[in-house]
């Protein structure tokens, strides 16, 4: 089955620090990874993708993140953490198996930028 | 325009009643998609569907109906809901339809539906 998993429920960082939100994945063939943001009572906004090729994938705001397929991880990254990148951050894989297609999200993982 | 908008921010209804929230998007996307959402939890998909199409009902009770009037409208009717059924519920859109591409989605703000 696919699945994806954040191991952090919270991670603490103080601002301008670097941060890492982890996300591990399981799949069956080449996964189609996400990383999604949601605000207090917002919807979810898209940061990146990782479809194929460069293992380093550029998003918004300032984000990266880093395929491994050696270790199966997705890790979020920010050189330097703002305030205002204090949110709840979503991990998700696309799930192939079902037929469906849908998303498979992680649990989130909840960012707290320390000023 | 890369905007999802939901109507009403929140709702409140009784057992008994009928009500509908709205979503809309103008982006020419071909996909969209209903998610409820509980607090902290992540989005559990409701209904896909895929060029004015029903394609996907992950087994949702029937209190839950949507529609999709054309390719830029979604509601969602409800009626009978129970007090579980209390959430966040997003809409989202996608250029194309699952399993046709590695597409985004993008959600609106959402709908905060109390029931009592």
């Amino acid at each position: 089955a696919q699945s994806v998993a954040q191991p952090e429920d919270q991670v603490n960082v103080a601002e301008g620090n670097p941060l890492t939100v982890k996300c591990t994945y399981s799949v069956s063939g080449n996964p189609y990874l996400f990383w999604y943001v949601q605000y207090p009572n917002r919807g979810l906004q898209f940061l990146l993708k990782y479809i194929t090729g460069d293992n380093l994938v550029k998003g918004s705001y300032g984000f990266e993140a880093e395929f491994n397929k050696s270790q199966t991880s997705f890790h979020l990254k920010k050189p330097s953490a703002l305030v205002s990148d204090s949110a709840l951050y979503f991990c998700a894989v696309r799930d192939i198996t079902s037929g469906t297609y849908k998303y498979i999200f992680g649990t989130g993982t909840r960012l707290k930028v320390l000023a | 325009d890369t905007e999802v908008t939901q109507t009403p921010k929140h709702l409140v209804m009784g057992m008994t009643n009928k009500k509908s929230l709205k979503c809309e998007q103008h982006m020419g996307h071909r996909a969209m998609y209903w998610y409820k959402q509980k607090a902290k939890k992540p989005p559990e998909l409701m209904f896909v569907y895929s060029y004015e199409k029903l394609s996907i009902n992950e087994s949702v009770p029937s209190r839950f109906s949507p529609e999709c009037p054309n390719s830029s409208l979604l509601n969602l009717h409800l009626h009978a809901l129970q007090p579980e059924d209390s959430a966040l519920y997003l809409c989202a859109s996608s250029q194309g339809p699952p399993g046709s591409g590695p597409y985004e989605q993008y959600f609106g703000p959402g709908t905060r539906l109390t029931v009592t």
